[in-house]
C-alpha cells in the first residue's frame, strides 16, 4: 500500500511569488491534514480535512494560504504570494478515523528567497 | 494554547548507554504519541499511550505516561547506533470537538549514538 505522497519535495522561490504544493493521502483515508515545521520551532498544525470539507483551519496563519481538496482525494496548498517567515517543511498526513494513527508524508523544504 | 516542552534538544552518547528524553506540559492530553524522523522522512510512529500511569515497552525503548496525563518520558536501553534520529512527541488535546483531533508537537531530541 503507497503511503502519503508529497509533491514537490523541494521548492525554492523568490519573495512575492506563489508555491502550490500537493498531498496525496493514503487511497481510501477521509482524514487529512497539514502540518508545518518553521526552523527552530516545533511541528506545528494547520488545518485538516474530512474529505472535501475543511474540518479545523485554526492554524492556518493568514490570508495567503489557501488550501484545497477538492472531491475528496488529494490536496493543494497554495501560498499567494509567499513571503520570507513562510520557510520551512511542510508536512501532510492522513488517517482513516479520527482516532487513528497519522501517517506522515515526507514533507516539503519550502524556501522562500 | 497547548504546549509540549520536550528535552534535551540534542543528546549525543556511546553506544550501550542509556537514555532518557522527556515531554511535559501544563496541559492535559488524551493521548501522547512518540515518533521517530529519519532525514528526508516524515515522522513515523513509534507508540501511543492513553491512560495515565502507563507503560509500553518496544523492544529497548520503554514509554511512560505520566499520572495526570501532562507528561511522558522515552528511555532508550543500551543504546545502538541505529537508534539515531529525531525523536518526537506528540500529544492529542483532552477536550472533543473542534480541533481535538490536531496533534501538539514537542521541538523534538536529535539522538546520536557513537559507536
Amino acid at each position: 500500500e503507497a503511503g502519503v505522497t508529497q509533491f514537490p519535495s523541494h521548492s525554492v522561490i523568490e519573495k512575492g511569488q506563489t508555491v502550490t504544493l500537493r498531498c496525496d493521502p493514503i487511497s481510501g483515508h477521509d482524514n487529512l491534514y497539514w502540518y508545518r515545521r518553521v526552523m527552530g520551532k516545533e511541528i506545528k498544525f494547520l488545518l485538516h480535512f474530512v474529505k472535501e470539507s475543511k474540518q479545523d483551519e485554526s492554524g492556518m496563519p493568514n490570508n495567503r494560504f489557501l488550501a484545497e481538496r477538492t472531491g475528496g482525494t488529494y490536496s493543494t496548498l497554495k501560498v499567494q504570494p509567499a513571503e520570507l517567515e513562510d520557510s520551512g517543511v511542510y508536512f501532510c498526513a492522513s488517517n482513516g478515523g479520527y482516532d487513528n494513527e497519522q501517517f506522515f508524508g515526507p514533507g516539503t523544504r519550502l524556501t522562500v528567497l | 494554547t497547548q504546549l509540549l516542552e520536550q528535552s534535551p534538544q540534542f543528546l549525543s552518547i556511546q553506544e550501550g548507554e542509556n537514555l532518557t528524553v522527556y515531554c511535559n506540559s501544563s496541559s492535559v492530553f488524551s493521548s501522547l504519541q512518540w515518533y521517530r524522523q529519519e532525514p528526508g522522512e516524515g515522522p513515523v510512529l513509534l507508540v501511543t499511550v492513553v491512560t495515565g500511569g502507563e507503560v509500553k515497552k518496544l523492544k529497548r525503548l520503554t514509554f511512560q505516561f505520566g499520572d495526570a496525563r501532562k507528561d511522558s518520558s522515552l528511555h532508550i536501553t543500551a543504546a545502538q547506533p541505529g537508534d539515531t534520529g529525531l525523536y518526537l512527541c506528540a500529544g492529542r488535546p483532552a477536550y472533543s470537538g473542534a480541533g481535538s483531533y490536531q496533534l501538539t508537537f514537542g521541538k523534538g531530541t536529535k539522538l546520536s549514538v557513537i559507536p
